[in-house]
């Protein structure tokens, strides 16, 4: 079962490239990280996925490295409305055959300073 | 909005009781995931179904079960409940059958008194 570890906290100012790294040295073959988002009582919002590399969307980016023992989520130029609790969840995101877990790390608490 | 409801919002109870939570995913999602949201525990998986049967099995106590029925909601039901069961739970639904993006419902806060 890959474990994962995340800085509980960081703080950035406004305009500022945020990097948030997760590690997850037991990551299996099969497994895909993915970063959601969570506001104070809602529920976590999507915010990309990956295997290997890189991956870019209109949000955020995603680096991997050929290891893949850890990721960083980089947000460019945040803004007061990106403070929030940023999780990495690793798990397998394909069908195939058996059960399996996904296993989030306990957040990091992102707070964007003006 | 993400699609995702779940009632009820609110729920308090005694320990020892048991209780039901009910998650009805978005149109044309077939899976269902549940999460328990605590605040030492963090964000932790449960359980998830697909189409009807159990895809994936997390840190779910015996005492917690769920299902999920042909017009595809599901239900979580907590028994002989204790006060380390509160907690925000949340259902999440996805398209497919494994773990791509999941869309969360807003969360049922349960306080066990």
């Amino acid at each position: 079962l890959a474990k994962t570890t995340q800085p509980i906290s960081m703080d950035s100012y406004e305009g500022q490239e945020v990097n948030i790294t997760c590690s997850h040295n037991n990551i299996a073959t099969n497994d895909y990280i993915t970063w959601y988002q969570q506001f104070p009582s809602q529920g976590p919002r999507f915010i990309i996925q990956g295997y290997k590399t890189k991956v870019t969307n209109e949000v955020a980016s995603l680096f991997i490295p050929a290891d893949r023992k850890s990721s960083t989520l980089s947000l460019p130029r945040v803004s007061l409305s990106d403070t929030a609790v940023y999780y990495c969840l690793v798990g397998p995101a394909y069908s195939g055959a058996g059960s399996y877990q996904l296993t989030f790390g306990k957040g990091t608490k992102l707070s964007v300073i003006p | 909005d993400s699609g995702v409801t779940q009632t009820p919002k609110h729920l308090i109870t005694a320990t020892g009781q048991r209780v039901t939570l009910r998650c009805s995913p978005r149109s044309g999602d077939l899976s269902v995931y549940w999460y328990q949201q605590s605040l030492d525990q963090g964000l932790q998986f449960l359980i998830q179904y697909y189409n009807g049967e159990e895809r994936a099995k997390g840190n779910i106590l015996e005492r917690f079960s769920a299902q999920q029925f042909p017009d595809l909601h599901s239900e979580l039901n907590l028994s002989s409940l204790e006060l380390g069961d509160s907690a925000l739970y949340f259902c999440a639904s996805s398209v497919g059958r494994a773990n791509n993006e999941q869309f969360f419902g807003p969360g049922t806060r349960l306080t066990v008194l």
